[in-house]
C-alpha cells in the first residue's frame, strides 16, 4: 500500500456508460494528478489539481471530467468513451511545498477497458 | 521544455548479470531527475532521485544511478539482477512548475 488508493482496480464499460474512477490519499499532500498510460506510449499527464483547484488540463477530451472535492480525494468521471480510451489510469499526489524532498506517490491504477 | 529520453525500449539480461538502463535529459539550469519502477499491474514506485549534491545516488533494491552533467545522462545500474527485477523502468525529470515529465520507459527482462 503506497498511501494512494485507487478504486476500482479494473473497470469494463460500454461506450454509452457513465462511470467514475476514485483516488484517495491520506498523506497530507496538497496536489493531485491524473495520468493515462497506454500501451507503447509515454505516460500522459491529464490533469493537475493544486489545493483543490484545477491548474492544468492537457487538452483532454471533455468525455473525461475530473473533480477534486477536497485535498484527499480526486475523481475522474467518464462518459461516452471510445475504445482508444482503454488504458491504465494512474493517480498521484505530492506535497508541492516539499516537492523536492518527497516527489510523487502513485496509486496502483485503474485498468479501464472500453468495449 | 525539459525532457528525458530512454533509448532502449527493452533490455534483456541474464539473472545475476549487471545491467545499465540509459537515460539522457535535456539540459537546464536546475535538473531534478528520478527513476521509477512499475511491476506488472502496479503503479509506479520511486527507486531513487537526484536533486543536488553527490552525483552517485543509491536507491532501493540495490539500484544506483549517476548524474553526469557533461554527458547529460542519468543511467540506472545494478551490479547483479534478479528475476524479480523484471519490470518497466521510467526515467523522469521535473519542470519548473513541479510536474513530472516521463520518458517512454525501458522494459527490463531478466532471464534465468
Amino acid at each position: 500500500e503506497t498511501g494512494v488508493t485507487q478504486t476500482p482496480r479494473h473497470l469494463v464499460m460500454g461506450m454509452t456508460n457513465k462511470k467514475s474512477l476514485k483516488c484517495e490519499q491520506h498523506l497530507g499532500h496538497n496536489a493531485m494528478y491524473w495520468y493515462k498510460q497506454s500501451a507503447k506510449k509515454p505516460l500522459e499527464l491529464m490533469f493537475v489539481y493544486s489545493l483543490e483547484e484545477r491548474v492544468e488540463n492537457n487538452s483532454v477530451p471533455s468525455r473525461f471530467s475530473p473533480e477534486c472535492p477536497n485535498s484527499s480525494h480526486l475523481f475522474l468521471h467518464l462518459h461516452t468513451l471510445q475504445p482508444e480510451d482503454s488504458a491504465l489510469y494512474l493517480c498521484a499526489s505530492s506535497q508541492k511545498t516539499g516537492i523536492l524532498a518527497y516527489g510523487y506517490t502513485f496509486g496502483s491504477g485503474t485498468r479501464l477497458t472500453v468495449v | 521544455a525539459q525532457s528525458v529520453t530512454q533509448l532502449d525500449s527493452q533490455v534483456p539480461v541474464f539473472e545475476e548479470a549487471p545491467v545499465e538502463l540509459r537515460c539522457n535529459y535535456s539540459s537546464s539550469v536546475s535538473v531534478y531527475l528520478f527513476w521509477y519502477v512499475q511491476y506488472p499491474n502496479q503503479g509506479l514506485q520511486l527507486l531513487l532521485k537526484y536533486l543536488s549534491g553527490s552525483t552517485l545516488v543509491k536507491g532501493i533494491n540495490g539500484f544506483e544511478a549517476e548524474f553526469n552533467k557533461s554527458q547529460t545522462s542519468f543511467h540506472l545500474r545494478k551490479p547483479s539482477v534478479h528475476i524479480s527485477d523484471t519490470a518497466e523502468y521510467f526515467c523522469a525529470t521535473m519542470d519548473s512548475s513541479y510536474k513530472l515529465i516521463f520518458g517512454s520507459g525501458t522494459r527490463l527482462l531478466v532471464r534465468p
